[in-house]
């Protein structure tokens, strides 16, 4: 149990365009979601704390209409990159939390060109 | 910034030999964890230590916490070629309400078993 999927799993988008990411909990519901973003050879970042029903907390330094943070349900997540640059390039994962534990999608896998 | 550090950045091995990663972190906690990460996927929890815990074993895994020196290690024993991966230590970003459940990740120790 504590399936969390990511879709899609890779995208490549043009320079200036947005890009949605879902983060989806298969198996239980989940009220708290997080965002993370991992450059190559380098850790997880937390960008932002995705609440249900209510406005995603970002972390410092994390531009907030830039990333564009929904959580419209208690299994959805969505996560839209907007205005996309080369610099946003970048892994983002995301996970769910059930019963004080997170657990991860697969991540996805962005490339701006 | 970042609440976990580990040493060693990269480490490889020769299959059946043991690895040991160590994880520094600076503030108080009440629980650490470590994960693993295959190249370009998603994490895997692997064991959970609470602070009032000193030792944990979870099949060929063992875990250690050192609250006096702020400090952990993860110790994979036997090693196979399929533990290669990427590991990571995590502590909640506080110890109360909603910053428990905020994760802040060390940089991570990349492992390389050699068949």
């Amino acid at each position: 149990g504590a399936v969390v999927s990511q879709h899609p799993s890779r995208v490549i988008c043009k320079s200036g365009t947005s890009v949605k990411i879902e983060c989806r909990s298969l198996d239980f519901q989940a009220t708290t979601m997080f965002w993370y973003r991992q450059f190559p050879k380098q850790s997880l970042m937390l960008m932002a704390t995705s609440n249900e029903g209510s406005k995603a907390t970002y972390e410092q330094g994390v531009e907030k209409d830039k990333f564009l943070i929904n959580h419209a349900s208690l299994t959805l997540s969505t996560l839209t990159v907007t205005s996309a640059h080369p610099e946003d390039s970048s892994f983002y994962i995301c996970s769910a939390l059930r019963s004080y534990e997170q657990y991860f999608g697969p991540g996805t896998r962005l490339t701006v060109t | 910034s970042q609440q976990g550090e580990e040493d060693p950045q990269a480490l490889s091995i020769q299959e059946g030999e043991n690895a040991t990663m160590n994880c520094s972190y600076k503030t108080s906690i009440n629980n650490l964890q470590w994960y693993r990460q295959n190249s370009g996927r998603g994490l895997v929890h692997l064991i959970l230590i609470r602070s009032n815990e000193r030792e944990k074993h979870s099949g060929r895994l063992r875990v250690t916490l050192d609250t006096s020196k702020k400090s952990s290690s993860l110790l994979i024993t036997a090693s196979r070629a399929a533990d290669t991966a990427s590991y990571f230590c995590a502590t909640p970003a506080g110890v109360s309400g909603g910053s428990n459940y905020k994760l802040t990740f060390g940089k991570g120790t990349l492992l390389t078993v050699n068949p």
